[in-house]
């Protein structure tokens, strides 16, 4: 059973610039969560994709998109990135259905914005 | 919007000491709690969590945590604390019927051999 991947795992970029974040889920599961979380604070919820859909989403600008591919893996994609946008960003894979709500993270991705 | 509030940032103790860590949350509703735990250079993994029955929960390593509805609290607890315990520990909510859980900023615990 392969955990949950993403990559890069650190990336650099500069404001205005677009970035694009990947995640692998675990095998055998079929729903993404995306999470920002700044230094010091917990994870906010940016969206959750099921079947290639997003099907939930938080308090994000629509800058922030995602994409779902048929075998699950993920994208997340941020333009016209801004300062606050540095931060640890987290992919949480989980198996819709079973009622566990129980999500696996991976081991982040770090943004800095410069 | 909910929020949830975990009220001690850091805490410090010595093995073989007691832990509570606190979590408040603000939902009038059906509630889903789970406690997450980040060790040191690894990823968040669940603890524990709470749907319904019991209030009293058992999770991984000894810890436990009570929900308390007339409260809003869902405490994690552990009765004696080992150096491997050290870690940032985070308390999530997910209102019922929803897909957006609210997670706490954390606590830091740092135990000391």
């Amino acid at each position: 059973e392969t955990g949950v991947t993403q990559s890069p795992t650190h990336l650099i970029k500069t404001r205005g610039q677009q970035v694009t974040l990947r995640c692998s889920s675990q095998s055998g599961h079929n729903t993404v969560s995306w999470y920002q979380q700044a230094l010091g604070q917990g994870p906010q919820f940016i969206f959750q994709y099921y079947r290639e859909e997003e099907n939930g989403r938080g308090n994000f600008p629509p800058r922030f998109s995602g994409l779902q591919f048929p075998n699950y893996s993920s994208e997340l994609n941020v333009n016209a990135l801004e300062l606050d946008d540095s931060a640890l960003y987290l992919c949480a894979s989980s198996l819709s259905g079973t009622g566990t709500y129980e999500q696996y993270f991976g081991p982040g991705t770090r943004l800095t914005v410069t | 919007a909910q929020s949830v509030s975990q009220h001690n940032h850091h805490v410090i103790l010595s093995e073989a000491a007691s832990l509570e860590l606190g979590c408040n949350y603000s939902y009038g509703g059906t509630v889903n709690l789970f406690w997450y735990v980040q060790y040191p250079g690894q990823h968040l993994q669940l603890l524990l969590k709470y749907f319904s029955g019991d209030p009293l929960v058992k999770g991984i390593k000894g810890f436990e945590a009570e929900f308390i509805k007339s409260k809003f609290s869902f405490n994690l607890r552990k009765p004696s604390v080992q150096w491997s315990d050290t870690a940032e520990y985070f308390c999530a909510v997910l209102p019922g019927g929803s897909y957006i859980p609210t997670f706490g900023r954390g606590t830091s615990l740092i135990v000391h051999p």
